[in-house]
């Protein structure tokens, strides 16, 4: 079965840069969650969108930005990298308002 | 508001043992629970996940989980310890369909053969 395609899988940043992460979420999902998790800590949810309209807001800085196109894929922006940002950023979809969420690999930031 | 604590950042049980991982949450709304498994360098994979109905969660890989609301807990289990349950575990707690999970932080397991 399809799954959450997350892309790129690595990224390599400097600071004060800029970063896109790309998020396919399960075909039909309409619904699409990112989380960011450092080194040796749970997820923290930052951001997530339903039926292309944000839906819910969470520990995101000001710096990053997101949002949903029209077939469903998100993009996270992230801007002004900073050290403390490298981390596995992951991405879950969902049907709906359905209680299950599906994520993805992840894309695992690095920031120099 | 919800969260979740997972007690013991660190188990470790011998191959054939049982496997016991604590989590404890806290909901002002009927809460909907999961466990995730995140093996390194991975995403993470449901292995259950508590709605509504039964409280006992049956899941994937031989692990079970109980609901119980006199206790606020949702502790995950497994009869017999196998080399290739060694991961991270995560629990989480949403209270609403569709909304933003919150997870614990993490239990570190170790299977000792």
């Amino acid at each position: 079965a399809a799954g959450v395609i997350q892309s790129p899988r690595h990224l390599i940043k400097e600071k004060r840069e800029t970063a896109t992460l790309k998020c396919y979420p399960i075909p039909r999902h309409d619904t699409v969650y990112w989380y960011q998790q450092g080194p040796g800590q749970d997820p923290q949810f930052l951001i997530s969108f339903y039926e292309k309209m944000q839906s819910d807001k969470g520990s995101i800085p000001d710096r990053f930005s997101a949002q949903q196109f029209s077939d469903y894929h998100s993009e996270l922006n992230m801007s002004s990298l900073e050290l403390g940002d490298s981390a596995l950023y992951f991405c879950a979809s969902s049907l709906g308002t359905s209680d299950e969420q599906y994520f993805g690999p992840g894309t695992r930031l690095t920031v120099t | 508001a919800q969260s979740v604590t997972q007690l013991g950042s660190h188990v470790s049980v011998s191959e054939g043992a049982l496997v016991l991982l604590r989590c404890n949450y806290s909901s002002s709304v009927p809460p909907y629970l999961f466990w995730y498994v995140q093996y390194p360098n991975q995403g993470l994979q449901l292995l259950l996940k508590y709605t509504t109905g039964a409280t006992l969660v049956k899941g994937i890989n031989g692990f079970e989980a109980e609901f119980k609301k006199s206790e606020t807990s949702f502790h995950l289990t497994k009869p017999s310890a196998h080399m290739s349950d060694a991961a991270e575990y995560f629990c989480a707690v949403s209270g609403v369909a569709g909304n933003q999970f919150y997870f614990g932080t993490g239990t570190s397991l170790t299977v000792i053969p």
